[in-house]
């Protein structure tokens, strides 16, 4: 059974913070998909990343970093210097094969100014 | 290039009454997938489709939903008899790698 935990319900922090979103999955297969996805108050998911489970390597795109660990099965997300456009409530998912996706429960982030 | 658009966003209807949304995905995407998202929860597959040929659905489809995507490319997915449990924003994705991009969803209430 696949499963994707998001421990942390709701993040509050103050604009230029650098915020850690975590991302813990369970999985059986050896070949598997991570994902991250945006949802803004607009209600869209918007895609962030993806990183198959062969690459553990860790990827910095501008303000946003991710590190997957597959020892500890963890994918976790980082803003740093965190904006107010940042708030939002972000998604952490996993699939394999590229079939259906399994997500978390969701991170809801608020970046106050 | 268009991304996925739904239609309509927004619903609402009575108890018993059927329903259909509609699903047009990106234009090469030969992958599409519905999830349903109710407040506070991510979103929960429902089924996929690749091109026209209905791959997977999951248990939380009943009888009571089908889904189509006639010659690949749009979909439609009715629910029949609709009940307030139904009640959720229903969101489409297309791919043709490995990720997934979404529409804008279809909120459904039922009164």
């Amino acid at each position: 059974a696949q499963k994707v935990t998001q421990a942390q319900t709701e993040i509050s922090v103050v604009e230029k913070e650098d915020v850690t979103l975590d991302c813990v999955y369970e999985t059986r297969d050896t070949t598997y998909y991570l994902f991250w996805y945006k949802q803004p108050p607009s209600g869209e998911l918007v895609f962030l990343i993806r990183r198959n489970s062969f690459d553990e390597q860790n990827e910095i795109s501008g303000r946003y970093s991710w590190n997957f660990q597959k020892s500890t099965s963890s994918f976790n997300f980082t803003i740093t210097a965190s904006q107010v456009v940042d708030s939002a409530v972000y998604f952490c998912a996993l699939s394999s094969l590229g079939d259906d996706m399994r997500f978390g429960a969701g991170t809801r982030l608020t970046v106050k100014p | 290039d268009t991304g996925v658009s739904q239609d309509p966003r927004h619903k609402i209807t009575k108890r018993g009454q059927n329903v259909t949304f509609r699903c047009d995905p990106i234009s090469e995407h030969n992958r599409l997938y519905w999830y349903r998202q109710t407040l506070g929860q991510g979103p929960e597959f429902l089924t996929y489709f690749q091109n026209e040929a209905q791959l997977e659905k999951s248990r939380l489809l009943s009888d009571r939903f089908s889904a189509e995507r006639p010659k690949g490319s749009f979909s439609t997915l009715e629910i029949q008899r609709t009940e307030q449990g139904d009640s959720a924003m229903y969101l489409c994705a297309s791919s043709y790698g490995y990720e997934q991009y979404f529409g804008p969803g279809t909120r459904l209430t039922v009164t």
